[in-house]
């Protein structure tokens, strides 16, 4: 069975500063999916940033960025330039694809920008 | 606009009674998932479906009870077996095939009284 691990469940940063999530995983696939969700006080779930696991290029969107290091089962996400709007919990999440593509969860990590 | 969409927003429960939360989606997804969220856990899996008339229990499906008639519809029943239902309940659906993100209602806060 796959495990995602956030290590950090809560953090607090000043804004504008940067700021990096770390996540782990455990799987013995070599092809699957890798993702970030974050979940603002709406509690609406949106999807931050989606990696390939066969793709070594780090996966980007706008101030959002991963470093993803395969060996070492790590996806951590940086925000950059933080905004008070990026307060929210935040995901980790894994995915093994043509089969049942159940995404499994981390337990989160309660982020928020201080003004 | 294409989406997916869960009702009612808060939902109250009676000590053994059975209450049904919808889901609905317009994506023409094949795939529709419930999820449970209480504090602390993460999300955890209760049941899937990956197409019509079909589904298969997820990690804590002891209680639940889903059907998949149509496409578009993926309800989800809470049953008096169900010791501890208070919960955020989140539906989602996807693409299948390709490791597509999913796409989240805005959920469904249960709470029992």
């Amino acid at each position: 069975a796959q495990t995602v691990t956030q290590s950090q469940p809560e953090m607090s940063v000043q804004e504008a500063e940067t700021v990096t999530l770390s996540c782990t995983y455990d799987t013995s696939e070599n092809n699957y999916y890798l993702f970030w969700y974050k979940q603002p006080p709406s509690r609406q779930m949106i999807l931050v940033i989606r990696q390939e696991a066969y793709k070594q290029q780090n996966a980007t969107e706008n101030r959002f960025s991963v470093n993803f290091q395969k060996a070492a089962k790590s996806f951590s996400l940086k925000i950059s330039d933080s905004q008070r709007g990026d307060t929210a919990m935040y995901f980790c999440a894994f995915m093994i694809p043509f089969g049942n593509e159940k995404l499994t969860f981390g337990t989160g990590t309660r982020l928020t920008i201080i003004p | 606009d294409g989406g997916i969409t869960q009702s009612p927003k808060y939902l109250f429960r009676k000590e053994g009674q059975n209450v049904t939360l919808s889901c609905e989606q317009n994506l023409n997804h094949d795939a529709m998932y419930w999820y449970r969220q209480d504090p602390g856990q993460g999300l955890r899996l209760i049941y899937y479906s990956q197409i019509v008339n079909d589904f298969q229990k997820g990690d804590i499906a002891e209680g639940y009870s889903v059907s998949r008639e149509k496409k578009e519809s993926f309800p989800l029943t809470v049953t008096s077996a169900q010791k501890n239902p208070t919960a955020f309940y989140l539906c989602a659906s996807s693409r299948t095939g390709w490791g597509y993100g999913y796409t989240f209602g805005s959920g469904t806060r249960l709470t029992v009284v």
